[in-house]
């Protein structure tokens, strides 16, 4: 099993500011590598697929980055709207996995 | 639009059987792979099973492997799992979810339904 490890757990971050979220696999998952937003009592939202290409409708201030093993998601501005918490996934092996989320707050 | 809405959950003791649907709508159901997803309170998320777009090909965690089975009914829209032999610690939020890509075997979630409850408890 491929295991997804996300730092830091919890960042916290002011309105406007630059936010950089990290993910590292075991064992190489190309580029089959996805972020996840998921805000209270919500279900996750596909962010960014393949690494680096945003998903339908999601803003330009999210971007992703990376390959093989290590991975960036970055929110170049924050919005009180993306304080949440974020998932990393790899579809690239079975079973499909997850890091454990870094959660985004308000400093 | 695309609408996936789970049913089914609700509080079973350990040792029983629960079987969720979801009922999926707004896209080619036949023509995706599906998933289940889940999530314990407080928890992060775990992935549970797949089925492939035709219902001829499935994986498991290793965590349910043996106990819960993936099916579904491509003439209903609707995606199924049936839970046995259920544990506390099979208490989360199940989620059906959709596959990105039109019959792919790598590619990400792209729309997750709103979750159903189980809680498995005495």
């Amino acid at each position: 099993e491929i295991v997804m490890t996300q730092s830091p757990v919890t960042l916290s971050v002011s309105p406007g500011e630059r936010a950089t979220l990290s993910c590292r696999a075991s064992q190489s998952v190309t580029s089959n590598l996805a972020w996840y937003q998921q805000n209270p009592g919500q279900a996750p939202r596909l962010l960014i697929y393949a690494a680096s290409t945003r998903a339908t409708g999601i803003p330009a201030r999210f971007s992703g980055s990376g390959s093989g093993t290590e991975f960036t998601l970055t929110i170049s501005s924050l919005q009180s709207e993306d304080f949440a918490v974020y998932y990393c996934q790899q579809y690239n092996n079975w079973p499909r996995t997850f890091g454990q989320g870094t959660k985004v707050e308000i400093k | 639009q695309v609408q996936l809405v789970e049913s089914g959950g609700g509080v079973v003791q350990p040792g029983g059987s629960l079987r969720l649907s979801c009922a999926a709508s707004g896209f080619t159901f036949s023509n995706y792979g599906m998933h289940w997803v889940r999530q314990a309170p407080g928890k992060g998320l775990e992935w549970v099973a797949f089925i492939r777009f035709d219902g001829n090909n499935n994986n498991y965690a290793d965590s349910v492997k043996g106990r819960f089975t993936i099916s579904r009914d491509n003439s209903k829209n609707t995606l199924y799992v049936q839970m046995n032999s259920l544990r506390p610690e099979d208490t989360a939020v199940y989620y059906c979810v959709k596959e990105l890509a039109f019959k792919s075997t790598l590619t990400p979630f792209d729309y997750w339904g709103q979750g159903t409850l189980v809680t498995v408890s005495s």
